[in-house]
């Protein structure tokens, strides 16, 4: 069974970093594309972008100018930062896995973590 | 971009009557495209249907999907006690790649 966890710092200060890793049990790393998605309050998700082991990476463009993501296969885990945060970032962060077969949707999510931008 | 409109915004139903949600796309979308999720309070959200109409592994047959072109339509038959929940429409396109409406709460009357 593929299991996700995010973990990282659940404050953020305005104009900083937000940086999360999800670590991933139940599957290598190396086999799959994984994708970063957050919920705003009151609003659908919204899909962050993904990344490949080999490190290609695919952003949303109306985040592509803030958001990095990266792969440590040793650890099986993958990152997001997104800099220059403000309010508008507090969202729950979910990191899941891309249906392998068609790339369509994704099969396999992790819980959330609460990220607030506050000062 | 493709933008997803899910319908009602809220759904007031008891435990056996039949829910039907509506997920309405700007554009067309190909049907292989369209997906649902459900997402309960504190949980991931959960694959139920993919391709429009197929159901994801373990997810109940009271669970069927249809639709094509812009209109999408997610049925739960019987509606069970755990049932209620949010659930998500969301399409594959090119840019951003992955799209989502924004939500359906079913709630118990």
């Amino acid at each position: 069974q593929v299991q996700l966890q995010e973990s990282g710092p659940g404050l953020v200060k305005p104009s900083e970093t937000l940086s999360l890793t999800c670590t991933v049990s139940g599957a290598s790393i190396s086999s799959f594309y994984w994708s970063w998605i957050r919920q705003s309050p009151g609003k659908g998700p919204e899909w962050i972008g993904y990344i490949y082991y080999s490190g290609r990476t695919n952003y949303n463009p109306s985040l592509r100018s803030r958001v990095t993501m990266s792969v440590d296969s040793s650890e099986n885990q993958f990152s997001l930062r997104l800099s220059s945060v403000t309010a508008a970032d507090t969202a729950v962060y979910h990191c899941a896995r891309v249906e392998p077969n068609t790339a369509w949707y994704f099969d396999y999510w992790g819980r959330g973590t609460l990220v607030t931008v506050s000062s | 971009e493709i933008v997803l409109t899910q319908s009602p915004g809220t759904l007031s139903l008891s435990p056996g009557e039949r829910a039907t949600l509506s997920c309405r796309a700007s554009q067309s979308v190909s049907s292989s495209y369209l997906v649902w999720y459900q997402q309960k309070p504190g949980q991931a959200p959960r694959l139920l249907i993919y391709g429009a109409s197929s159901r994801a592994t373990g997810i109940a047959d009271r669970f069927s999907g249809s639709g094509s072109g812009t209109d999408f339509t997610l049925t739960i038959s019987r509606l069970e006690p755990e049932d209620f929940a949010v659930y998500y429409c969301q399409q594959y396109g090119s840019s951003p790649m992955y799209t989502f409406g924004q939500g359906t709460r079913l709630e118990i009357k």
